[in-house]
């Protein structure tokens, strides 16, 4: 089983809608959850970031997290084609990565039309 | 403020020759980190440096090795260049704060072909 789970799509969603992006995780020790975005030849850039369970929201993200269910979730609100990218959702992992290093999913690729 | 830059761009090689991939990162982070990324795979750690001075084993180590050469600085070699090391290399740094706030920076790839 992989450490970090993420559905690698593509997700198509019109313009104007909401994007749900979805990763789970198997070490319940983690504390630190993250979302990049990737746009395609290009490096990762971090868009959000949550520590404790509940919503957390930032213009038009918001991310949830779970930690019962070991599950963390990116809302993108009113999609726009601009957000047609891969997302990586990354975890601190003690028990597989250690407090200082994250573990990757492959990323879920995002595709918003007009 | 140039984050965290890498050298070079782009590199094509032969099999069996060596390289190094240069990051620098003027953030004064103490952590710095070596990824690759194939099609389908994510973000793979190579190896990461916790602060000046240590280096430790990613996830895929093999035919690699790394120097921390100062707090700024964080080379990977690839001594002996195979096929299968054909990918695109990222360099990161971050500053770690409790519970593993570790909030990682990337720099801009290394596109290596190994012929």
């Amino acid at each position: 089983q992989k450490e970090v789970e993420q559905n690698s799509g593509p997700l198509s969603v019109p313009e104007g809608a909401i994007a749900s992006l979805n990763c789970t995780y198997s070490d319940r020790g983690s504390q630190s959850f993250f979302w990049y975005r990737q746009y395609s030849g290009k490096s990762p850039e971090l868009i959000m970031f949550i520590y404790s369970n509940g919503d957390k929201e930032d213009g038009r993200f918001t991310a949830q997290l779970n930690k019962a269910s070991q599950y963390v979730s990116l809302l993108i609100r009113d999609s726009q084609p601009s957000d047609s990218a891969t997302y990586l959702c990354a975890v601190n992992s003690p028990t597989g990565g250690g407090y200082n290093k994250l573990i990757f999913g492959a990323g879920t690729r995002l595709a918003v039309h007009p | 403020n140039a984050g965290v830059t890498q050298t070079p761009k782009f590199q094509v090689l032969k099999t069996g020759q060596s390289m190094t991939l240069q990051c620098a990162q003027d953030m004064n982070h103490n952590s710095m980190y070596w990824y690759r990324q194939d099609p389908g795979m994510g973000l793979r750690l190579i190896y990461y440096s916790a602060s000046e001075g240590t280096t430790d084993k990613g996830e895929v180590p093999n035919g690699y090795n790394v120097s921390r050469l100062n707090k700024r600085e964080f080379s990977l070699r690839l001594e002996s260049a195979a096929p299968s090391q054909t990918s695109v290399y990222f360099c990161a740094s971050s500053e770690v704060g409790g519970g593993g706030k570790v909030t990682q920076y990337f720099g801009p790839g290394t596109r290596l072909t190994v012929l």
